[in-house]
């Protein structure tokens, strides 16, 4: 299972982007990266999902590198809310299914 | 839009007890995953089933059983409850269709074993 690095902890200032990321060295080339986000023990929300394209939705924007080896997930302008814990998941195809595998996150704390 | 449902949202066991938790998924997904949590650390996948077969395995203690059923709501059956089993269980639901077939996660069941 391809496995990824993300830095423990990030703080940011309201208003201004943060940018989370991840090194994902030993993906192969059919894994997607995924983005969900913890607040505060509710359920991973869902972000961002990218296969080598950049992307963008009205949460984010995914950045991946082109040997795909890292990525950034993008907030542009983050606020108080966005206070949480960022998994950057590579998916695991086994069996079938696509269990994932939780890294320990970044912890992003919005400063007002 | 529907989520996925857990039932129930808060459970308190005593240990050696049982415990069921369910999960319902967003309709017209046919994968179900389970996922638990503890207290400060990362979720670990613990089982998955797809069309009402087990499809995947993790670190499910064999007191944990789990199955699918033909309406694709899952429950996961806990005995001989232990004090460390106290944590949220996270179910996620996915659909077929070209991937990557998305997980969405419910919002958890804490369970506290005392």
């Amino acid at each position: 299972d391809a496995k990824t690095t993300q830095p423990p902890s990030m703080d940011c200032a309201e208003g201004r982007a943060a940018n989370l990321p991840c090194n994902h060295s030993t993906i192969s080339g059919n894994e997607y990266v995924y983005w969900y986000r913890q607040i505060h023990s509710q359920g991973p929300q869902y972000i961002i999902h990218g296969l080598k394209n950049n992307e963008t939705n009205e949460m984010a924007s995914l950045i991946i590198t082109e040997d795909r080896k890292s990525s950034t997930l993008i907030l542009p302008h983050a606020t108080l809310r966005d206070t949480a814990v960022y998994y950057c998941i590579v998916r695991a195809l086994t069996s079938g299914t696509y269990k994932y595998i939780f890294g320990t996150g970044t912890r992003l704390k919005v400063l007002a | 839009a529907a989520g996925v449902i857990q039932s129930p949202r808060h459970l308190i066991k005593e240990k050696r007890e049982t415990a069921t938790l369910k999960c319902y998924p967003i309709p017209r997904h046919d994968t179900v995953y389970w996922y638990q949590q503890g207290p400060g650390q990362d979720p670990q996948f613990l089982i998955s089933f797809y069309e009402k077969m087990q499809s995947d395995k993790g670190s499910i203690p064999d007191r944990f059983s789990a199955q699918q059923f033909s309406d694709y709501h899952s429950e996961l059956n806990m005995s001989s409850l232990e004090l460390g089993d106290s944590a949220l269980y996270f179910c996620a639901s996915s659909g077929v269709g070209k991937p990557p077939e998305t997980q969405y996660f419910g919002p958890g069941t804490r369970l506290l074993v005392l």
